[in-house]
Order: structure tokens, then sequence, then C-alpha cells
């Protein structure tokens, strides 16, 4: 069965801090597609990243990056210098490409609180 | 390039009435999703739609949930009669179409509260 699991609900840091979410999957499919997407106060979600199970290099996209390792079903992500508006709810999530219509498999959603 | 609109950001209603929420996706999209997050829990597919056909409905709770997509533009989610345990945070999505793991990209949300 898919199941996302995100074991914090919430951090809270100090500005400047570096955070990371963790992210564990589980799936039968070896071809499979995972997800961030952040949801900040204002409530819509934004997407994030996108990367396909084949794919293991880590992302780094200007203060966030990603780090995936199948070994382990891990897809964390890390904010480095956090800041004040990187707060918000944040979810990763897991479709499968085999047999599936692209529904999204969510965690729970992690908690972020930036302080100044 | 507009997002996926929904309408309304808010609903109260008492049980037992009727809600309609609206999803306008994004122009050119085939795929429509829509999720519903209970109460802090992790958000829960629905059902999904290529144009106007429904390919997936595994997630719709019962059948007083009724979905359509006319003319495979906008979409509306009818809760009727509404309960208690319906209230949360309704998402839709919206994809390019051409692959089922495309990229959705949500709407803001209709924020539902059933007294």
């Amino acid at each position: 069965a898919q199941k996302v699991t995100q074991a914090q609900t919430e951090i809270s840091v100090v500005e400047k801090e570096d955070v990371t979410l963790d992210c564990v999957y589980e799936t039968r499919d070896t071809t499979y597609y995972l997800f961030w997407y952040k949801q900040p106060p204002s409530g819509e979600l934004v997407f994030l990243i996108r990367r396909n199970s084949f794919d293991e290099q880590n992302e780094i996209s200007g203060r966030y990056s990603w780090n995936f390792q199948k070994s382990t079903s891990s897809f964390n992500f890390t904010i480095t210098a956090s800041q004040v508006v990187d707060s918000a709810v944040y979810f990763c999530a897991l479709s499968e490409a085999v047999g599936n219509t692209g529904k999204l498999i969510f965690g729970q959603g992690t908690t972020l609180q930036v302080k100044p | 390039e507009a997002g996926v609109t929904q309408f309304p950001s808010h609903s109260v209603i008492e049980k037992g009435q009727t809600v309609t929420l609206r999803c306008d996706p994004i122009s050119g999209h085939d795929n429509l999703y829509w999720y519903r997050r209970v109460m802090g829990k992790e958000i829960k597919f629905l059902l999904h739609f290529v144009k106007e056909s429904k390919q997936d409905e595994s997630g719709m709770p019962n059948n007083r949930f009724l979905a359509e997509r006319t003319g495979g533009t906008y979409s509306t989610l009818k809760v009727q009669p509404a309960e208690l345990e319906d209230s949360g945070v309704y998402f839709c999505a919206s994809s390019q179409g051409l692959l089922t793991t495309d990229t959705q990209y949500f709407g803001p949300g209709t924020r539902l509260t059933v007294l």
C-alpha cells in the first residue's frame, strides 16, 4: 500500500537556522514520483518540487534542497538560513505511475514556524 | 496565466443543507482533481476528471457527494445533504494531461464548515 509519513508535526526555529523536514514513503511500485508542496497562511498549496524514482540526484534551488534516498525511502527537504516567510505547512506527496490516475498520496504535513 | 481558482473561499452551512463548490482549472488543463483535508489530517484524494469524464472516484466518501465537469472546463462538487463530518478544506488541482503524473497545481481551497 502507498503511504507517506511526515513524523514531525510541528517544528519551530529561529531565523537563519537550517531546518530539515523529513518524509518517508512506502510503495510497491518501482516507478513513482515524489512531490513537496508548501501551504502558506494564505491557504493555497504551492508546488515546490517533483522528482521521479529514477533520479536520485539531490536538488538545490536557492535556499531549498532535497535529499532523495531510495535505500531508506526518504525524500527530505532542507531549508538553509530560514526566514520568517518560510513559515508554512509543508506537505510531502507520492504518486505512483503504474495503474494510477495521478492521485497524490499526502503525508500529514509539517508545520514550520520561523521566529524572527 | 491565471492559476486554479475556487469559489467560495469559505462556506458555513447547517447540517442537512446543500452546498456546491466550484473549481476553475488552469486553462488547457485536461486533468482536474478534488481533494479534501479534514481537521489537521492528511489531504485525501476524492476524484479525478479527464476533460468531462470521471477517471477515478474511489476517494468519494459516499453518495452525498456529486461531482460534475460539464464541457470539460470548470467542475462543481455538491454535498447534499451535508453532515458534520464533511467539514474541512476542499482543494481542487489541475494538470496538463499528457501524463497522469504531471505536476498538479492547486487552488486556494474552500473551507467548509457544517454546523
